[in-house]
């Protein structure tokens, strides 16, 4: 199946500072990307979803400026997460797809925020 | 979307067959049925992908009734490693529409 990597894998910060996860498809160039946020126990929620070129779409309950998102390649997709806070602290994943293809998914990046 | 129910949770042991059964009565005429493996702190990993009828990959089968409004994920012979949380998601897989995770099925493969 396509690779998708992302970056970091974890990352601890400050709270108030901001952090930006980047997510990349290694062999196949993704028309759509896609942001899901999981806390413990708990199943993936979508957050947003990302198509290169233009402006992210967010899923009800998500703020958009504090989850920044920019798609500004095939390969690239980036999540900033502004002025985090504790509760942000979660296990971020993406995922990317070719318009003939399934979602393939991102090993994740998990974010403590102290 | 529609929305799918799954069990919450499973066991079995080692070398049994293990059948995980979703039911998607909602199903559109456009949507693919697709499963997905979870292990913790890693990003599911796609498993197997099917429309009507039977899928067999290296890994699962996959039946889907005439009416589509479920499937079953056939594992066979599970080890310990298959252990994860097993979602069911249903979608337009190839045009570019989001998928929904439910609750999954946690799979607990016992020696």
């Amino acid at each position: 199946g396509a690779v998708v990597s992302q970056h970091p894998s974890r990352v601890i910060c400050k709270s108030g500072t901001s952090v930006k996860i980047e997510c990349r498809s290694l062999d196949f160039q993704a028309t759509t990307m896609f942001w899901y946020r999981q806390f413990p126990k708990q199943s993936l929620m979508l957050m947003a979803t990302s198509n290169e070129g233009s402006k992210a779409t967010y899923e009800q309950g998500v703020e958009k400026d504090k989850f920044l998102i920019n798609h500004a390649s095939l390969t690239l997709s980036t999540l900033t997460v502004t002025s985090a806070h504790p509760e942000d602290s979660s296990f971020y994943i993406c995922s990317a797809k070719t318009s003939q293809e399934t979602q393939y998914f991102g090993p994740g990046t998990r974010l403590l925020v102290l | 979307l529609a929305k799918t129910t799954q069990p919450i949770s499973m066991d079995s042991y080692e070398g049994q067959e293990v059948n995980i059964t979703c039911s998607h009565n909602n199903i559109a005429t456009n949507d693919y049925i697709t499963w997905y493996q979870q292990f913790p702190s890693q990003g599911p990993r796609f498993i197997i992908q099917g429309y009507k009828t039977k899928v067999t990959n290296e890994v699962a089968s996959l039946f889907i009734p005439a009416d589509r409004k479920s499937s079953t994920l056939s594992l066979p012979r599970v080890s310990l490693s298959d252990t994860a949380v097993y979602y069911c998601l249903v979608g337009d897989a190839y045009n570019t529409d989001k998928l929904i995770f439910g609750t999954g099925t946690r799979l607990q493969v016992f020696p």
